[in-house]
């Protein structure tokens, strides 16, 4: 099956700083990349859909300017979490979406996730 | 978004087969129904999808009820391995974006 790769798998950072989260695909093209944030012991919240070339769209009530996403290429999307603070500390996961040709059929392949602690 | 509704947590023996539920009342003609599932630390992991028809690959089979109110996600012989949290999730026609639920936290004994 398609690979969706995440980098770094966990990070630790002071309050105040940004941190750089990688998702690429590693053996297919991804026009469109989600990501999510995960809280201990809760559900994925989808925060954003990232479009290759394009804007990424923003879910209700997440910051765009304080998760910055960047969609330059087909096989990248990167989640830039700005000033973090320790609210921020969350397992951060992405996933590409997939078209499954000749069976009209698409889903999403995700991330390992990465671990994120602000402190 | 069609929302789904699920048991919080079920229990299996290992080797058995598992039969795991999901309601969504309020789906329409063009949503497809995925299952994901997620071990502990790890991203979510594909498990199977379908729109009307019953499925099967090599991880499951999924049983999709006539008026598509409900589906089961059908584990043909548990292992500990698939100890997880299942989810089961609406994706509209329209939309490519995937809403996760609660899910249902399956427990397997040897």
């Amino acid at each position: 099956g398609a690979v969706v790769s995440q980098h770094p798998s966990r990070v630790i950072c002071k309050s105040g700083t940004s941190v750089k989260i990688e998702c690429r695909s590693l053996d297919f093209q991804a026009t469109t990349m989600f990501w999510y944030r995960q809280f201990p012991k809760q559900s994925l919240m989808l925060m954003a859909t990232s479009n290759e070339g394009s804007k990424a769209t923003y879910e209700q009530g997440v910051e765009k300017d304080k998760f910055l996403i960047n969609h330059a290429s087909l096989t990248l999307s990167t989640l830039t979490v700005t000033s973090a603070h320790p609210e921020d500390s969350s397992f951060y996961i992405c996933s590409a979406r997939v078209i499954l040709w000749g069976q009209g059929k698409e889903t999403q392949y995700f991330g390992p996730g990465t671990r994120l602690l602000v402190l | 978004d069609a929302k789904t509704t699920q048991p919080n947590s079920m229990e299996s023996n290992e080797e058995e087969p598992v039969h795991l539920p999901c309601n969504h009342s309020t789906i329409s003609g063009t949503d497809y129904i995925h299952w994901y599932r997620q071990l502990p630390s790890q991203g979510p992991e594909y498990v199977i999808h379908g729109l009307t028809s019953n499925v099967n690959n090599r991880m499951a089979s999924l049983a999709i009820a006539e008026d598509r109110k409900s589906s089961t996600l059908i584990l043909h012989r548990a292992t500990l391995r698939d100890a997880a949290v299942y989810y089961c999730i609406l994706r509209g026609g329209a939309t490519n974006k995937l809403i996760f639920g609660t899910g249902t936290l399956l427990a397997v004994q040897p």
